[in-house]
């Protein structure tokens, strides 16, 4: 596709249930960003991705999320447990290589715990 | 720590020009970015400064002062369409983007 993709778009989850988001980035990007967004704020980082290397998780909030990208392309963030502070939007980014380089982002998952 | 702060919201008339500020204290530098988000949508790319001074690009220009931490991001020539939040966001020493909270711009016609 021509940009980045994202999904589901909106989910709901009951809280103690586990959640996986995907991303697809533009083809060619060789690195992935998560971001978590709450209402009225700017992004946080979560983790960022070169290739399928994972080179930073450090804002990963806790051990309930994990992030993979297997083949260098897709990814997917993983919630487990989900706890009601989780609910957010959860935006992925990709670029091409070298770090400076703007980010495309996708239109992100709405994520809300009950 | 680190810290971004730029105005919470601002309102402006169609026609008219608005600058948005944006302060800065972080860990290290490599540039700050401008991002536009409209409501319920991802950010899009505005702008990317890294050396001192005005990067001018069509109705929308970008101004650094590294010595000062400081940024604006100029709009000209208001249209309804530009109602969004605008983020502020500075590269770290890690290559990790740090984001502002962003600046909700209201424009009235």
């Amino acid at each position: 596709g021509a940009g980045v993709s994202q999904s589901p778009r909106y989910k709901v989850a009951k809280r103690g249930q586990d959640v996986a988001l995907r991303c697809d980035p533009i083809s060619g990007h060789v690195s992935l960003f998560w971001y978590q967004q709450a209402l009225g704020q700017g992004p946080e980082f979560l983790t960022y991705f070169q290739n399928e290397a994972q080179l930073d998780k450090s804002g990963l909030p806790s051990d309930r999320f994990f992030a993979e990208r297997p083949e260098g392309s897709v990814s997917t963030l993983k919630i487990q447990r989900t706890q009601q502070e989780d609910s957010a939007v959860y935006l992925c980014a990709s670029t091409l290589a070298g770090e400076v380089n703007e980010q495309y982002f996708g239109p992100g998952t709405r994520l809300t715990v009950t | 720590g680190q810290n971004i702060d730029q105005p919470t919201e601002m309102t402006a008339t169609e026609g008219a020009i608005v600058q948005i500020n944006c302060t800065y204290q972080t860990s290290g530098f490599n540039g700050l970015f401008w991002y536009q988000q409209h409501a319920g949508e991802a950010p899009t790319f505005l702008s990317y400064n890294v050396l001192d001074g005005l990067e001018e690009k069509g109705r929308f220009s970008s101004f650094l002062s590294r010595s000062k931490g400081y940024s604006y991001l100029l709009l000209k020539e208001l249209q309804m369409k530009d109602s969004a939040s605008y983020l502020c966001a500075v590269l770290d020493s890690n290559y990790q983007l740090i984001w502002g909270a962003g600046t909700k711009l209201i424009i009235k016609p």
